[in-house]
């Protein structure tokens, strides 16, 4: 199975802030990866596909880039709403398999 | 607008079964596929499986394989995920998700249902 590292598992930001969360495969996946965005006791919103194509009405401070092993998410300017948790996943092969998320709160 | 609305809230008894539906609306049924994402509390997001919509071919984690079985209704556009011989550590939010074309993300989900395993 691909194993995805992300990290930090936790950041503390505040508002306007350049925030930037990395995700490690455990071995190359191209361009197979996806990142998402959670908050609390909502359904996962997909953010990012193909490593750094920003999905239809995602704000474009959200971006991504990487491809291989190394994949970054980063929010250019955070915003009130951004503080929320984040996962990469990568659609290579199966079994899918997502990052441990990374957690995003308010300095 | 494409929606995936699941069914609700559940309750079981270690041992038991549980049957999870999730109506798909908006788009062609059959052209996508459908995943199922579990997500225990205050854990992560674990990718269990996914179905093909035309033709009802599965895929599942190897973790869950022999204990969950995944199946359509194309007449009312519907997905069902059950999960059997369920255990405590089975309790999490459950999440069926549409599979894109292209990369395979999952650019759809449903609003989750909660299961509960306890005795």
């Amino acid at each position: 199975d691909i194993q995805l590292t992300q990290s930090p598992s936790f950041l503390s930001a505040s508002v306007g802030d350049r925030v930037t969360i990395t995700c490690r495969a455990s071995q190359g996946i191209s361009s197979y990866l996806a990142w998402y965005q959670q908050e609390p006791e909502k359904a996962p919103k997909l953010l990012i596909y193909a490593a750094s194509t920003l999905q239809s009405g995602v704000p474009s401070r959200f971006s991504g880039s990487g491809s291989g092993t190394e994949f970054t998410l980063t929010i250019s300017s955070l915003q009130p709403e951004d503080f929320a948790t984040y996962y990469c996943q990568q659609l290579k092969s199966y079994p899918l398999t997502f990052g441990g998320g990374t957690k995003v709160e308010i300095k | 607008q494409v929606q995936l609305v699941q069914s609700g809230a559940e309750v079981k008894k270690p041992g038991a079964s549980v049957k999870v539906s999730c109506k798909a609306s908006g788009y062609t049924f059959t052209s996508y596929s459908m995943h199922w994402v579990r997500q225990a509390p205050g854990q992560g997001l674990e990718w269990m499986g996914l179905i093909n919509l035309r033709d009802g071919a599965t895929v599942f984690a190897q973790t869950l394989q022999g204990r969950v079985t995944v199946s359509r209704d194309t007449s009312t556009t519907t997905v069902y995920m059950e999960l059997s011989s369920l255990i405590s550590e089975d309790t999490a939010v459950y999440y069926c998700a549409r599979r894109a074309t292209g990369t395979g993300q999952s650019d759809f989900w449903g609003q989750g249902t909660l299961v509960t395993v306890s005795s």
